[in-house]
C-alpha cells in the first residue's frame, strides 16, 4: 500500500533516554515533516526538509534532531528524553512546494511517546 | 504573530447540518487546510482553497474569504462517523502550516 508509515507506533521509556521514531514515505514525495502533537490536541510544526533545505522550528529543543538518509525516510532521534517529550509524534509528507505551491500533506499514523 | 482560532467542541444531531468556523492570521497566505482527525488516528486531509468562495464535495463543503482572514467547514447530512476533530490551517509565505487546535465535534443520535 501506497502510505506513509511509523514506527514503533507505542513508545514508553525512561527520562534521560536516548530513543528514536522511524518514519518511511513511498508516495514519492520530496518533502517530509515532524509533528508534535500535544495533550491540547495542537499540531506543533518541528521540522520540514527536502533534499535542499532543513527548516527547523526555532523552539525545538536541539535534543531532537532529524536524520534523513534517503528521500523517503526521515527518522527523527531524541536525546536524553524529558517528562514534557510524552505526546504523538506525526509524520508526514508532500511533493515538492517550491515549484508547484501548496500541496497536500498525508500523514503517518502517529507515535505515541510517553515519557516516565 | 501568527493564530489560528475556531471552537473547541460543538455538538450536533444526526442528519442535521453543521458549520464549523476559523479565522486565522499568518505571515503570508498560500491557502487554507481542513483536515479531519478521528480519535487516536492521523489527520486526513479534507479539503482545500485559496480563492474566496465555496469549494464543495460531497457532504462536505468550505468555504474561504481571504479579506477576513476567515474560513468554514460545512457538513450535511451528519452522520455518526462524522464525529472527529476537524483541524484548520493555513499555510504561510514559507509553506509552513500554521494549525488550529481543532474542533471536536460530537454528533448524537
Amino acid at each position: 500500500d501506497t502510505a506513509v508509515s511509523q514506527t514503533p507506533k507505542y513508545l514508553v521509556t525512561q527520562m534521560g533516554n536516548d530513543k528514536s521514531i522511524k518514519c518511511e514515505q513511498n508516495l514519492g514525495h520530496d518533502t517530509m515533516y515532524w509533528y508534535k502533537q500535544d495533550s491540547k490536541k495542537f499540531l506543533k510544526i518541528m521540522f520540514s526538509y527536502n533534499n535542499k533545505e532543513l527548516i527547523i522550528n526555532e523552539t525545538v529543543p536541539n535534543r531532537f534532531s532529524p536524520k534523513s538518509p534517503d528521500k523517503a525516510h526521515l527518522n527523527l532521534h531524541i536525546n536524553s528524553l524529558e517528562l514534557g517529550d510524552s505526546a504523538v509524534y506525526f509524520c508526514a509528507s508532500s511533493q515538492d512546494l517550491q515549484d508547484r505551491g501548496p500541496e497536500t500533506q498525508y500523514f503517518g499514523p502517529g507515535t505515541r511517546l510517553l515519557v516516565l | 504573530g501568527q493564530n489560528i482560532d475556531q471552537p473547541t467542541e460543538m455538538t450536533a444531531t444526526e442528519g442535521a447540518i453543521v458549520q464549523i468556523n476559523c479565522t486565522y492570521q499568518t505571515s503570508g497566505f498560500n491557502g487554507l487546510f481542513w483536515y479531519q482527525q478521528h480519535a487516536g488516528e492521523a489527520p486526513t486531509f479534507l479539503s482545500y482553497n485559496v480563492l474566496d468562495g465555496l469549494e464543495e464535495k460531497g457532504r462536505f463543503s468550505s468555504f474561504l474569504s481571504r479579506s477576513k482572514g476567515y474560513s468554514y467547514l460545512l457538513l450535511k447530512e451528519l452522520q455518526m462517523k462524522d464525529s472527529a476533530s476537524y483541524l484548520c490551517a493555513s499555510m504561510d509565505s514559507n509553506y509552513q502550516l500554521i494549525w488550529g487546535a481543532g474542533t471536536k465535534l460530537i454528533i448524537k443520535p
